[in-house]
């Protein structure tokens, strides 16, 4: 069975350029998340899909960040512009419906703001 | 509001001792428990999960957690830790009511030959 797939896996750019991530998951695994990991800490939830709808989108900078879940499958999330701060690892997740469920983590990008 | 709280940022351990890592949360509802490893440069992986009957749950890599609801812990044990253990271990709060998924900081477990 293949795993969540995420590219790129490492990203550089200057603070206000753009940056879009992709993440595919599990197949038949209805629900994704975005997560942002700041060195040192651990992951903090940035969006969560059921299917293509938003579950949670709570701590989600909306005023730089936006993500979709078109067809209820494959997902984006964009950064536009960066700051200095967006410098992080940025995880995808997919699980079967419930909480419970186990979450099935990609490798994650490494995104670099200058 | 939820969360979840590791004590211990960094805990050193010689090969083949035991270790506790160590993790308390907050609810006011029920939730369910997880612990996830991290491997450098590597996503997360769970090691294991309380979802409700017996408090003491085994994982995969001999570890096991034991919830113990009054004290709001969910700690982290190995009766012996190997080289391989060395790693990033995250504790995880979901609400049993809800979707929401809550992680702690981490604890960077380093195993000393």
């Amino acid at each position: 069975e293949a795993g969540v797939a995420q590219s790129p896996r490492y990203k550089i750019i200057e603070k206000r350029q753009s940056v879009a991530f992709w993440c595919n998951p599990i197949s038949g695994h209805a629900t994704l998340y975005w997560y942002q990991q700041i060195l040192g800490q651990g992951p903090k939830l940035l969006i969560q899909f059921q299917n293509n709808g938003v579950v949670d989108d709570s701590q989600l900078p909306k005023d730089r960040f936006s993500a979709e879940r078109l067809k209820g499958v494959d997902s984006t999330l964009k950064i536009q512009p960066a700051k200095l701060e967006d410098s992080a690892v940025y995880l995808c997740a997919s699980s079967l419906v419930r909480a419970y469920n186990e979450q099935f983590f990609g490798p994650g990008t490494r995104l670099t703001v200058l | 509001a939820q969360s979840v709280t590791q004590l211990d940022s960094q805990v050193p351990v010689f090969e083949e001792a035991p270790v506790e890592l160590r993790c308390n949360y907050s609810s006011s509802v029920s939730v369910y428990l997880f612990w996830y490893v991290q491997y450098p440069n590597q996503g997360l992986q769970l090691l294991l999960k309380y979802l409700s009957g017996s408090t003491l749950v085994k994982g995969i890599n001999g570890f096991e957690a034991e919830f113990n609801k009054s004290q709001t812990s969910f700690h982290l044990r190995k009766p012996s830790v190997h080289i391989s253990d060395t790693a990033e271990y995250f504790c995880a709060v979901s609400l049993a009511a809800g979707n929401q998924f809550y992680f702690g900081t981490g604890t960077s477990l380093t195993v000393i030959p």
